[in-house]
């Protein structure tokens, strides 16, 4: 059970450059998110999904991209790289009618330049 | 917009329970409050959660007010290891939207 896995951890992107951040969770959680975390600050919502086949826009959703064809996955696609898009993104998820805990994958730092 | 209100920044003395309060005036009936922290840039990680009773667990207790609109994170005994910025989410099954505030970054010193 590895829980919510991330890939990659570490990534530099120029400016224009688009890539997707992978998430998969081993748990059968139907629910998922994607957090952004600059330096300093708290954490952003960015998209979630309630189950395959439904996303939905959270705080900061503008430059990304999300689908969720299986339960298990939910990748990010950053289009056209921003400097502002520098920032640790975090994937979670939940099963809201279990324990009720989030359970958060190590992070991608993503840096563009 | 996050839901809920702390303080930025605490300091606690090694030992001494440290108690970090957490504001949800807009709290919905059938919404929990959920306590995590998170140290240094790891993700972060789930303490304690409550609807309405006071609720305690091997890591900390959580008080929450009658009225719901605020509540309180103690850890008994702080230790440097509790050094980590403190969130205070709230949410239920029909709000899927979990968003975090900017937290408490708290201090313990030796």
């Amino acid at each position: 059970n590895a829980g919510v896995t991330q890939t990659p951890k570490f990534r530099i992107l120029k400016i224009g450059q688009s890539m997707t951040l992978q998430c998969t969770q081993d748990m059968n959680h139907n629910y998922m998110y994607w957090y952004r975390q600059d330096p300093g600050m708290g954490l952003k919502l960015i998209y979630y999904s309630v189950g395959a086949g439904i996303t939905d826009k959270g705080e900061v959703p503008n430059g990304y991209n999300v689908s969720r064809s299986t339960t298990e996955d939910f990748p990010l696609r950053l289009e056209l790289a921003a400097p502002s898009q520098t920032s640790v993104y975090f994937c979670a998820s939940i099963q809201w009618t279990g324990r009720e805990e989030l359970f958060f994958g190590e992070g991608s730092r993503l840096t563009v330049l | 917009d996050a839901k809920t209100t702390q303080p930025p920044s605490m300091d606690c003395a090694e030992g001494r329970a440290a108690n970090l309060p957490c504001n949800h005036s807009t709290i919905s009936g059938n919404e929990y409050v959920y306590w995590y922290r998170q140290i240094h840039s790891q993700g972060p990680q789930y303490i304690i959660h409550g609807l309405k009773n006071n609720e305690t667990n091997e890591m900390a207790s959580l008080i929450i007010t009658e009225d719901r609109k605020s509540s309180t994170l103690i850890l008994p005994h702080a230790t440097l290891r509790d050094t980590a910025v403190y969130y205070c989410i709230v949410g239920d099954f029909g709000n899927e939207k979990l968003t975090f505030g900017t937290g408490t970054r708290l201090t313990i010193i030796p």
